[in-house]
């Protein structure tokens, strides 16, 4: 089982547009990730975020990105004005229940699948 | 900049064999290593973990790390086709929580 559930499982917006994905968790986790994997390519990694701050972001998460806690609970990202290349599938992670956080182990949600027309 | 390298396969094996898929990091940092298993249009499903070098094993998968090397291994006995998926190979930054992963190894298990 996930230990997080993102919604919606499909987006589709016009270019220019704004989109919010949001990551459910199943419990009290701390630590969140986002990922994306465009189609046909590797896994990367966007940001991470602990305790309601951004711990560690990449290249790719420019100022274009955003990820807040708003409810204590939903997790979500935001793009801002969507571009053609950020069609892919975004993944949110999170680690595992009685999980040393160290260990790093981190599980998938099922995705959204950001189509940008 | 970190990078982890998997040969993109496709891999075929026929049902019933040993299948192993190999790959290899740059971060000689990295502390934690992961194998994930995605199927076609869904999200990477952690299989197995390894920290420390020599053999982990886990029902039909074994993984092998050798840190000398920066050589990361996954064998699967009895392969199954039930098996054929891609598997992502992804190691820690380091000092990072963030996983880096490689492209993949697309495994085709044949009835």
């Amino acid at each position: 089982e996930p230990e997080v559930t993102q919604t919606p499982s499909h987006q589709v917006t016009q270019m220019g547009q704004e989109v919010i994905l949001r990551c459910v968790p199943i419990s009290n986790h701390l630590y969140f990730y986002w990922y994306r994997q465009i189609l046909g390519q590797k896994v990367e990694f966007l940001v991470s975020f602990y305790n309601n701050e951004i711990s560690e972001k990449s290249e790719i998460f420019d100022d274009q990105f955003s990820v807040e806690r708003p409810d204590g609970s939903n997790f979500t990202l935001k793009i801002r004005s969507t571009k053609l290349e950020d069609s892919a599938m975004y993944f949110c992670a999170a680690p595992g229940l009685n999980v040393i956080v160290a260990k790093n182990i981190q599980y998938f949600g099922a995705g959204t699948r950001l189509s940008v027309l | 900049q970190k990078e982890v390298e998997q040969n993109s396969g496709p891999l075929s094996v026929p049902e019933g064999a040993i299948a192993s898929l190999n790959c290899t990091y740059s971060d000689r940092g990295s502390q934690s290593f992961f194998w994930y298993r995605q199927y076609s249009g869904k999200s990477p499903e952690l299989i197995m973990s390894i920290y420390s070098n020599g053999d982990k094993e886990d029902g039909r998968f074994t993984a092998q790390l050798n840190k000398a090397s920066q050589y990361v291994s996954l064998l699967i006995r009895d392969s199954q086709p039930s098996d054929s998926a891609t598997y992502l190979c992804a190691s820690d930054g380091g000092a990072t929580n963030k996983l880096i992963f490689g492209t993949g190894t697309l495994l085709a298990v044949q009835p």
